[in-house]
């Protein structure tokens, strides 16, 4: 098992470019999470998805999309990238919300909007 | 709004100590409490979790307290080593919710 696999690893964007960063499990989870990490800060949850074809916000969803169309991967993507979405961000997932079980987390990536 | 925190950015230890991570939480509803680890550059690492019918439970040199009473949680390390140098962070939410808080996090420095 490869657990929670993020790709890329890094990422430079100027102002206003368009991405996707990647995020694949390969544990059957149903739950999958997107978080931003900030200096000082802790996780901020972004978007969030219970299974394949439902998505959800959480708490600093601006900015961002969203889609899971396989339990398998969860893509989140910038349409126009801003300097304060300069971070680093790490996907998530654990078997389901609802039994309270610790999430997984991917070694994330980190990007810089010039 | 409700926020989970923690008392110190900052802990030093020295080599075989036991290390004590504390943090405070303020939304009494919440009702899972996790710990993880965070070492440079890589994502948090589960340590262990509590739920709030307990007040104690114990892992591998890892014990969690939970005090619901004044909303704190306390990771305990016994004889910490080199390795246990890492960001630590503790993490509330409540069951059923899809929303999990975590904590600024307490850089753990092992002095050998």
């Amino acid at each position: 098992n490869a657990g929670v696999t993020q790709t890329p690893k890094f990422q430079v964007l100027k102002t206003g470019q368009s991405m996707t960063l990647q995020c694949a499990q390969d544990m059957n989870h149903e739950y999958m999470s997107w978080y931003r990490q900030d200096p000082g800060m802790g996780l901020r949850l972004i978007h969030y998805s219970v299974g394949a074809g439902i998505t959800d916000q959480g708490e600093v969803p601006n900015g961002y999309n969203v889609s899971r169309s396989t339990t398998e991967d969860f893509p989140l993507r910038l349409l126009s990238a801003a300097p304060s979405q300069t971070s680093v961000y790490f996907c998530a997932s654990s078997p389901d919300r609802a039994s309270n079980q610790p999430q997984h987390f991917g070694d994330g990536t980190r990007l810089s909007i010039l | 709004g409700e926020s989970v925190g923690l008392h110190l950015p900052t802990l030093s230890v020295q080599e075989g100590d036991n290390s004590i991570i504390n943090c405070a939480y303020s939304n009494s509803a919440s009702d899972y409490f996790i710990w993880y680890k965070q070492e440079s550059g890589k994502g948090p690492q589960f340590i262990i979790d509590i739920r709030s019918n307990m007040d104690k439970r114990q892992g591998q040199r890892v014990t969690v307290l939970l005090n619901k009473t004044v909303k704190h949680l306390s990771l305990q390390i016994a004889a910490t080593q080199p390795g246990d140098s890492a960001v630590y962070f503790c993490a509330e939410m409540k069951t059923n919710n899809n929303d999990m808080r975590f904590g600024a996090g307490t850089r753990l420095t092992v002095k050998p």
